[in-house]
């Protein structure tokens, strides 16, 4: 079965920092376009980052610098690293999968949630 | 930045044609893709590069895109389709969504 299982939210303070991992089943990451893409409660969607198939990695302005995309291959899974985290980051998180860079996002986790308060 | 524009909200009658717009400068060069979302749960693609269908999703969901306006419309609309619906398009290395239409079934 294609799926996608986020994992990692939780209840962080600002200025602090937390891993989300994204596990794959079904397809293969690295020959996809995965992003993160973002909800804050009672907003619309945001696209947060992309690692393309081959390796380009692209960041939203709200996000650059602080957040990093990655990927492992032998695991099948995706990471966002997310530092120097602000009350404005709080929302759900998703990960997608595209097959092609203009494709659309086909595939869809169910989200983990991301807290950041004091 | 490139910025796509919804309506905030689209009531429809049971039965009758809910049409969703999707407003972008020259939009009708783009890919489009659209999204259904319903409360707590992930977005679910119902129409991908500007009038296709993914298996799974009825006719009664269709699209089209030309000029500065792309269209999302649900014909013959159920309860089941009351949502909030999302195009989204990618530019520049960056994906966009747009802001969001909510879709009452009356």
């Amino acid at each position: 079965e294609v799926q996608l299982v986020e994992t990692g939210g939780g209840l962080i303070q600002p200025g602090g920092s937390l891993r989300l991992s994204c596990a794959a089943s079904g397809f293969t990451v690295s020959s996809n376009y995965m992003s993160w893409v973002r909800q804050a409660p009672g907003k619309g969607l945001e696209w947060v980052s992309v690692i393309y198939s081959g390796g380009s990695t692209y960041y939203a302005d709200s996000v650059k610098g602080r957040f990093t995309i990655s990927r492992d291959n032998s695991k099948n899974t995706l990471y966002l690293q997310m530092n120097s985290l602000r009350a404005e980051d709080t929302a759900v998180y998703y990960c997608a999968k595209a097959a092609t860079v203009m494709g659309a996002f086909d595939i869809w986790g169910q989200g983990t949630m991301v807290t950041v308060s004091s | 930045s490139y910025e796509l524009t919804q309506p905030l909200s689209v009531s429809v009658a049971l039965g009758q044609t809910a049409r969703i717009t999707c407003g972008g400068n020259n939009i009708g060069s783009k890919n489009v893709h659209w999204y259904q979302q319903k409360p707590g749960q992930a977005p679910v693609l119902v129409i991908y590069r500007d009038s296709n269908r993914p298996s799974g999703i009825p006719e009664r969901f269709s699209g089209s895109n030309s000029g500065n306006t792309a269209t999302l419309t649900i014909s013959r609309a159920q309860a089941g389709d009351e949502a909030d619906y999302y195009c989204q398009v990618w530019d520049s290395s960056s994906y966009v969504f747009g802001t969001g239409t909510k879709v009452t079934v009356l």
